[in-house]
């Protein structure tokens, strides 16, 4: 139980485009959602963390215009980056947490590469 | 800044020794929480430790936690090559609230 995907797990683009990527959870659901960012071989930054129904809470320095964060359903988060450049270019991860649980679940990622 | 802070930042052992990770932190948790992530790959939920407990075990993962230290330890008994990854501590004040990361350590189990 408690599994988390997330779609695409790969994605290259060109430089001004926009790109979504979805995070489920799969058999729960999912209260709180969180969106990370991992550089090569360093830690998770957390970047926002979403609620269902409710507007996201971004951390301090994340652009929230950029990183549109939408959490229309127990089971479903988008984020979705918006004009990426290369430097956007990252390792993607979500993670989701239920009532009644610390534990957070987190998806396996999504790989993305700016051009 | 950082809630966690592992250490040593990499290791590197012979299959069937065991391999110490020691993690530090700053502010007050409700749990602390180790996870492993595969090169590339997502993170793996490995243990949860509760700020009122010390030690914690789950097959060949042993976890023990000082609240006065702000420090906690994961203990891998009789390494395996598979248990090459990255390892992350991760506290957190509880609830839906967020965990912070630390930076890691890489261990590499040479068969």
């Amino acid at each position: 139980g408690a599994v988390v995907s997330q779609h695409p797990s790969r994605v290259i683009c060109k430089s001004g485009t926009s790109v979504k990527i979805e995070c489920r959870s799969l058999d729960f659901q999912a209260t709180t959602m969180f969106w990370y960012r991992q550089f090569p071989k360093q830690s998770l930054m957390l970047m926002a963390t979403s609620n269902e129904g409710s507007k996201a809470t971004y951390e301090q320095g994340v652009e929230k215009d950029k990183f549109l964060i939408n959490h229309a359903s127990l089971t479903l988060s988008t984020l979705t980056v918006t004009s990426a450049h290369p430097e956007d270019s990252s390792f993607y991860i979500c993670s989701a947490t239920t009532q009644g649980t610390d534990t957070q679940y987190f998806g396996p990622g999504t790989r993305l590469t700016v051009l | 800044s950082q809630q966690g802070e592992e250490d040593p930042q990499a290791l590197s052992i012979q299959e069937g020794e065991n391999a110490t990770m020691n993690c530090s932190y700053k502010t007050s948790i409700n749990n602390l929480q180790w996870y492993r992530q595969n090169s590339g790959r997502g993170l793996v939920h490995l243990i949860l430790i509760r700020s009122n407990e010390r030690e914690k075990h789950s097959g060949r993962l042993r976890v023990t936690l000082d609240t006065s230290k702000k420090s906690s330890s994961l203990l891998i008994t009789a390494s395996r090559a598979a248990d090459t990854a990255s390892y992350f501590c991760a506290g957190s004040p509880g609830g839906y609230q967020k965990v912070t990361f630390g930076i890691g350590t890489k261990l590499q189990v040479i068969p």
